[in-house]
């Protein structure tokens, strides 16, 4: 069992550019999260998703977007990069909002 | 509204010493509460949670955590830290009437000395 994956591992990129981060779970799990880490910060929630068809904008979802098609993929697209979007990036995901979550390992972002 | 508050950005101590990370919350609601760690370059897994059943909770190797109402506290302790023990312990809260969706802390670095 995989649990949680995210891809890439990390990635420059230039401010501008397009940029979809991935996640996927086989756990079957209803919710998924994602979050971005901070030095400093801690974890803040951008978007999440309670089921499959449906999301929700976290504490800071400017500048992101996310699609759940299904229950197992939810991606995470920054339409155009800046600067203050570096960051680390963890996807997560657990069967409902109380219970316990689980976090893929991260995509570390730098962009230019 | 939910927050979390944990007390010290760094804690330091030695092999077997006592281990204390504070945790503090608001809610208005009954609490769910969670302790997650992290270890360097992975991303979090859980150490424990309280879920209104017992007010002390035991985890993963070796941590507990005392769910106390008055104090509106939720610490995190270790009888005797080992070396394996650092890393960056983050405290959550699940509470709003809402979504639920639990409230991070900013983290606390645990550092231990040989």
């Amino acid at each position: 069992i995989a649990g949680i994956t995210q891809a890439p591992t990390s990635q420059i990129l230039a401010a501008g550019r397009r940029m979809t981060l991935r996640c996927t779970q086989d756990m079957r799990h209803n919710a998924m999260y994602w979050y971005r880490q901070d030095l400093g910060l801690g974890l803040r929630l951008i978007h999440y998703s309670n089921t499959a068809g449906t999301t929700g904008k976290g504490e800071v979802p400017d500048g992101y977007s996310v699609s759940r098609a299904n229950t197992d993929d939810f991606p995470l697209t920054l339409a155009s990069a800046v600067p203050s979007q570096t960051s680390v990036y963890f996807c997560a995901s657990s069967q409902g909002p109380r219970e316990t979550q689980y976090f893929g390992p991260g995509t570390r972002l730098l962009v230019l | 509204a939910q927050s979390v508050t944990q007390l010290g950005s760094h804690v330091s101590v030695s092999e077997g010493a006592l281990v204390l990370l504070r945790c503090n919350y608001s809610s208005s609601v009954p609490p769910y509460l969670f302790w997650y760690v992290q270890y360097p370059n992975q991303g979090l897994q859980l150490l424990l949670k309280y879920t209104s059943a017992a007010t002390l909770v035991k985890g993963i190797n070796g941590f507990e955590a005392e769910f106390k109402k008055s104090e509106t506290s939720f610490h995190l302790t270790k009888p005797s830290a080992h070396m394996s023990d650092a890393a960056e312990y983050f405290c959550a809260v699940s509470a709003s009437g809402g979504s639920y969706i639990p409230t991070f802390g900013r983290g606390t670095s645990l550092i231990v000395h040989p």
